[in-house]
């Protein structure tokens, strides 16, 4: 079965950072874009960034851009995401996601990011 | 940057009933080289994460109920449950990925 587990979740004060971890179990993670998408709480999704298969290729949110980087180790099946300078408003549920022709076809569970003095 | 809408906000309907959910992109997502609309459906149940249910706009992921089902082309399109059930109750978004991705807002989704 694919899998996507999340890790990495924590409190951090404006201005610090953070690394979130994904790893993939149950497919061959070399052969898909991936992504992260967050959610605030109570509040709807944002598409974060996108990686193609060997990590050229990488797609942020205006957002996002210059702070936030993602990056991959397809060797060991996981995706990441370098969080800096965060900001209040980067607090919420950070989920990654397999990226398909068709869409985001499976998803990890999330993990809680909160950016807070 | 393409921009997503979603009507209504929240929609309550009785069990059974038909719901309906509209989407609108600030331009086209058709792609003219293979006919396909950009377009997906995600279903978000409260504490899990979201579950793609539609894409190219109309065709439904394997496992979903049929009840579910997706039209439109171009800049609108419609998500229809023919006949709600209490497991329908969630949260229903758009995506549009021509280009880049983008969410709609979100509908929720509630029973009558």
């Amino acid at each position: 079965d694919v899998q996507l587990v999340e890790s990495g979740r924590g409190l951090v004060r404006p201005g610090g950072s953070l690394r979130l971890s994904c790893t993939a179990s149950g497919f061959i993670l070399s052969n898909y874009w991936m992504s992260w998408v967050r959610q605030a709480p109570g509040k709807g999704l944002e598409w974060v960034a996108n990686i193609d298969q060997d990590g050229d290729k990488k797609y942020y949110v205006d957002s996002v851009k210059d702070r936030f980087t993602i990056s991959r180790d397809n060797a060991r099946n996981s995706l990441y995401l370098q969080m800096n300078s965060l900001r209040s408003e980067d607090t919420a549920v950070y989920y990654c996601a397999r990226v398909a022709v068709s869409g985001f076809d499976y998803w990890g569970q999330g993990t809680l990011v909160t950016v807070s003095s | 940057d393409i921009v997503m809408t979603q009507s209504p906000d929240s929609l309550a309907v009785s069990l059974g009933e038909r719901a309906t959910i509209n989407c609108k992109s600030s331009q086209s997502l058709l792609y003219n080289s293979n006919n396909k609309n950009y377009l997906a459906w995600y279903q978000q149940k409260p504490g899990q994460p979201p579950k793609l249910l539609i894409y190219w706009a109309s065709t439904r992921e394997s496992g979903v109920p049929d009840r579910f089902s997706g039209s439109g082309s171009g800049t609108d399109f419609s998500l229809t449950i023919a006949s709600l059930q209490a497991e329908d109750v969630a949260v229903y978004y758009c995506q549009q990925h021509y280009t880049t991705w983008t969410f709609g807002p979100g509908t929720k989704v509630e029973v009558k």
